[in-house]
């Protein structure tokens, strides 16, 4: 059973250009987290979604990011007009259930310049 | 809220010394998650505690959930430099997604 796949490891865009992050759960998950984090600092929730639907999104900028997990295929985080305060690293976490333990992704690490 | 703290933010020890990490809540947990994240690395599940009182272990870990099951600890025995990390506690709920935010461990050789 493969873990979670993230894609791209690393992804560098300009100011005002949009970024894409892809999630694919481990298999049988239909529970994805998103989460950003800074260098040197904690896990910050973004967006919880269960198939095609947002269960909570409430660490997420309203502005700007948005989050989808459709019925096939794999989870996007979508940043548009990326700027500089936006490099993070961005982990995708998948679980079976809500109160099961999460499976984390390698991250993707997003550098606006 | 149902937010949780966890203390120390960092703590730095001698290699062979104990290390302990709090995670505590002002409202009841129905269970706790512990994950630990090594430098430059993503976040791994380790145990979770279900039960009042309940002490689980793993090798040099020990972890423990309060009788009140309002706080749970880690303790390391004799760290190694593989201890090295963030250790993360997380309270489950069926609608929101809470960590702590992390007690980051550095271990000199």
């Amino acid at each position: 059973n493969a873990g979670v796949m993230q894609n791209p490891r690393h992804l560098v865009r300009r100011r005002g250009q949009e970024a894409r992050l892809r999630c694919s759960p481990m298999k049988g998950h239909s529970h994805v987290y998103w989460y950003r984090q800074l260098p040197e600092e904690g896990l910050k929730f973004m967006v919880y979604l269960q198939k095609e639907n947002i269960i909570d999104e409430s660490g997420m900028p309203k502005e700007r990011f948005s989050a989808e997990f459709p019925k096939e295929g794999p989870s996007i985080l979508r940043i548009q007009q990326v700027v500089r305060g936006d490099s993070a690293a961005y982990f995708c976490a998948s679980s079976p259930g809500q109160l099961n333990e999460q499976f984390f992704g390698p991250g993707t690490r997003l550098t606006v310049l | 809220g149902q937010q949780v703290m966890q203390i120390p933010q960092y703590q730095h020890v001698q290699e062979g010394e104990d290390f302990t990490t709090y995670c505590n809540s002002s409202t009841t947990l129905s269970n706790i998650q512990w994950y630990k994240q090594r430098p430059g690395g993503h976040p791994v599940f380790l145990i979770q505690l279900v039960k009042s009182g309940e002490v689980k272990k793993q090798k040099r870990l020990t972890f423990q959930f309060g009788e009140a099951k309002k706080n749970s600890s880690l303790h390391i025995t004799a760290t190694q430099t593989t201890d090295v990390g963030t250790y993360f506690c997380r309270r489950t709920s069926y609608d929101k997604v809470i960590f702590g935010p992390g007690t980051s461990l550095s271990v000199i050789p």
